[in-house]
């Protein structure tokens, strides 16, 4: 199993603008998955992006995927307070565990 | 659709006492079921995971056990708190070990 980390650790930005998460992780994987986490809940599945894509699309979100360098980014724009949240990766090997990182803390001040 | 409990959402209790929460999921058939802690502005920490009844996967050496006595059913123990499991405990489901997970809402749990 591995662990993704997040960069950066806390991230500010007003209403409107956009929000860039980056994930690194260390050996091949099967898929990359993103997930949000608001203040005191359970967190909530994004998007899963697979091995063999480079990009994937939800709404306002936007997902990349580079595996030569071993790096993901979760996009978020024309952002809005109800994005405040954490925002976690979790890199998939085949048939193993998913371990989350420590996460991004994402703030948008109206 | 599929759905996830926990219970209960709050709970204090004292050092030495014994602790029991209780997951359940609906909608769906052997789910692979995850226990994990959160402390205050961390990450996850996987606890436990099951791929099936009876098979129970520890990661981390401490005091607390889990359970699956039913296919969609997952508890997590303690026979004698610590101070230290105070957090944010989260149930969560997935089809897969490889597939996207689904969480519970959470139980927060203050030991004094």
């Amino acid at each position: 199993s591995q662990q993704g980390e997040e960069d950066p650790q806390a991230l500010s930005i007003q209403e409107g603008e956009n929000a860039t998460m980056n994930c690194s992780y260390k050996t091949s994987i099967n898929n990359l998955q993103w997930y949000r986490q608001n203040s005191g809940r359970g967190l909530v599945h994004l998007i899963l992006i697979r091995s063999n894509e480079r990009e994937k699309h939800s709404g306002r979100l936007r997902v990349t995927l580079d595996t030569s360098k071993k790096s993901s980014s979760l996009l978020i724009t024309a952002s809005r307070a109800a994005d405040t949240a954490s925002y976690f990766c979790a890199p998939k090997t085949s048939y193993d565990k998913v371990i989350f990182g420590p996460g991004t803390s994402l703030s948008v001040i109206p | 659709s599929q759905t996830i409990h926990q219970w209960p959402a709050t709970l204090v209790q004292p050092v030495g006492s014994p602790l029991s929460l209780e997951c359940t999921v609906e909608g769906t058939s052997n789910p692979n079921l995850y226990w994990y802690r959160q402390a205050a502005g961390r990450g996850l920490q996987l606890l436990f995971y099951s791929v099936g009844i009876g098979q129970i996967s520890s990661e981390v050496p401490q005091n607390l056990s889990a359970s699956r006595p039913q296919d969609r059913q997952f508890i997590l123990s303690s026979k004698k708190l610590l101070l230290s499991d105070s957090g944010f405990y989260l149930c969560a489901w997935s089809v897969s070990l490889n597939n996207e997970q689904f969480f519970g809402p959470g139980t927060r749990l203050t030991v004094l």
